[in-house]
């Protein structure tokens, strides 16, 4: 089944102690990215990879790191989260396709509370 | 001015009702159009693409004006399986795939 796995659903931290969210896709997409969702501010992108070794700031990167070392995992790693980082995280995966086609895969989601 | 704006909502529309959401995107380079759907609290999913032509799927009708920088879409005679938050998703595509999302417009369908 064509799908996006991230894990884990649920994370409670506390400041400082470094995490990583996994997101993993096995439609071979050379798109990969992260999101974070919080309430009247919509989807926000974190980073983006255009393929491996290749990656870029999205609008809100601050805090945070990815790597893309293989096509299917895109980690988000936090290095010393702060509680201004709780949120709804998301991945989502994409081929590079036509214009207008593109269509995003999500992953279920990870909510991160940072105490 | 945010990037991608959307109704404020929400939408509470009896069954069998018509609803039209609206979108504004201020990046008048932007390349591509969706409409998405997000249930509380979970993934959002891929409801229709937007073409300049117009386009429709079942009770979905997504339209487009490129001069106007302004985006639709209209839900014909409301489920109850409707409601959830539409997202309103616009691609930069500044020499890649940059989607930028609307803060979403809330609808509840009522019995």
């Amino acid at each position: 089944e064509a799908q996006v796995t991230q894990n884990p659903r649920y994370l409670i931290t506390v400041t400082g102690k470094k995490l990583t969210v996994t997101c993993s896709q096995n439609m071979n997409h050379e798109y990969m990215s992260w999101y974070r969702q919080d309430p009247g501010l919509g989807l926000r992108q974190i980073y983006y990879s255009m393929n491996v070794e290749v990656t870029d700031k999205g609008d809100v990167p601050e805090g945070y790191k990815v790597s893309r070392k293989e096509k299917r995992n895109f980690p988000l790693i936090l290095e010393s989260p702060s509680p201004n980082q709780t949120s709804l995280y998301f991945c989502a995966s994409s081929l590079l396709g036509s214009v207008g086609h593109e269509k995003l895969f999500f992953g279920s989601g990870t909510q991160l509370s940072v105490l | 001015r945010k990037e991608v704006e959307q109704d404020p909502g929400p939408f509470n529309v009896p069954e069998g009702a018509t609803v039209a959401f609206n979108c504004t995107y201020s990046n008048s380079a932007s390349q591509s159009f969706f409409w998405y759907r997000q249930d509380c609290r979970k993934e959002p999913k891929l409801l229709m693409s937007v073409y300049s032509s117009g386009n429709e799927d079942g009770r979905f009708t997504a339209q487009l004006n490129r001069a106007s920088q302004y985006i639709s879409l209209l839900i014909r005679d409301s489920k109850l399986s409707d409601s959830a938050t539409y997202l309103c998703v616009v691609n930069k595509g500044l020499g890649g795939q940059n989607f930028v999302f609307g803060p979403g417009t809330r609808l509840s369908v009522l019995p």
